[in-house]
């Protein structure tokens, strides 16, 4: 198995442009997860997804960001406009969700986003 | 919600000595705690889980205990070398939930 793959591993770009980060999840995994971490903050959840819909987004901090995930096999975050305070490393992962059984995350290796 | 604690921020050790790392959680309906490492560059990778039915669990060097009583969990390296040196998260769950609450994390550095 890959594992779960993230693009780009780096992102550099100017304020006020649009950022897309993108995720393929392991494959039979059915939730998926985006963290931000920050030497400030450590792991921050923004998002998760089971079965593809969106169940808790309240960790997104603005407007400006928004997930997707139009099929079970890739997921997108998309900052517009960014900001040199979203810089930081965004993690995508991914799990096999069982109501009756926890199952670990299984991380990406992360895109590190910065904004000048 | 959950609130999860860790602690040291940073630990520093002799090779071949052990290394302790400590979490605290506050939500008495978590009853999962899986332990990452992260090292540079890298997402983090789960080293080793534990269920809320089970008080201890091993795996070569590495090994977490948990006391559900005082809701507390711990993970032990013994016999650390330079390559255990990484970030390590701890986290909690609930199995009829879907989310995982981190600790702050853990710098180790194993000084050959």
């Amino acid at each position: 198995d890959a594992g779960v793959i993230q693009s780009p591993r780096h992102e550099v770009t100017e304020m006020g442009q649009e950022v897309t980060l993108r995720c393929k999840p392991i494959s039979g995994h059915n939730s998926l997860f985006w963290y931000r971490q920050t030497m400030m903050r450590g792991l921050e959840l923004l998002i998760y997804f089971n079965n593809n819909v969106p169940i808790d987004d309240s960790g997104m901090p603005e407007d400006r960001f928004s997930a997707k995930m139009p099929n079970a096999s890739f997921s997108t975050l998309k900052i517009q406009p960014s900001e040199p305070r979203d810089s930081a490393v965004y993690f995508c992962a991914s799990s096999s969700y069982r109501i009756t059984n926890n199952s670990p995350l299984h991380f990406g290796n992360g895109t590190r986003l910065t904004v000048t | 919600g959950e609130n999860v604690e860790q602690h040291p921020s940073t630990l520093s050790v002799q090779e071949g000595d052990s290394a302790v790392i400590k979490c605290t959680y506050s939500d008495s309906a978590s009853n999962y705690f899986p332990w990452y490492k992260q090292e540079l560059g890298k997402g983090s990778q789960l080293i080793i889980d534990i269920r809320s039915n089970v008080g201890e669990k091993k795996d070569q060097r590495i090994a977490v205990t948990l006391n559900k009583t005082a809701k507390h969990f711990s993970l032990h390296i013994t016999e650390t070398q330079p390559e255990d040196s990484a970030v390590y998260f701890c986290a909690a769950s609930i199995s009829t939930g879907n989310q995982f609450y981190f600790g702050t994390g853990t710098s180790l550095t194993v000084i050959p």
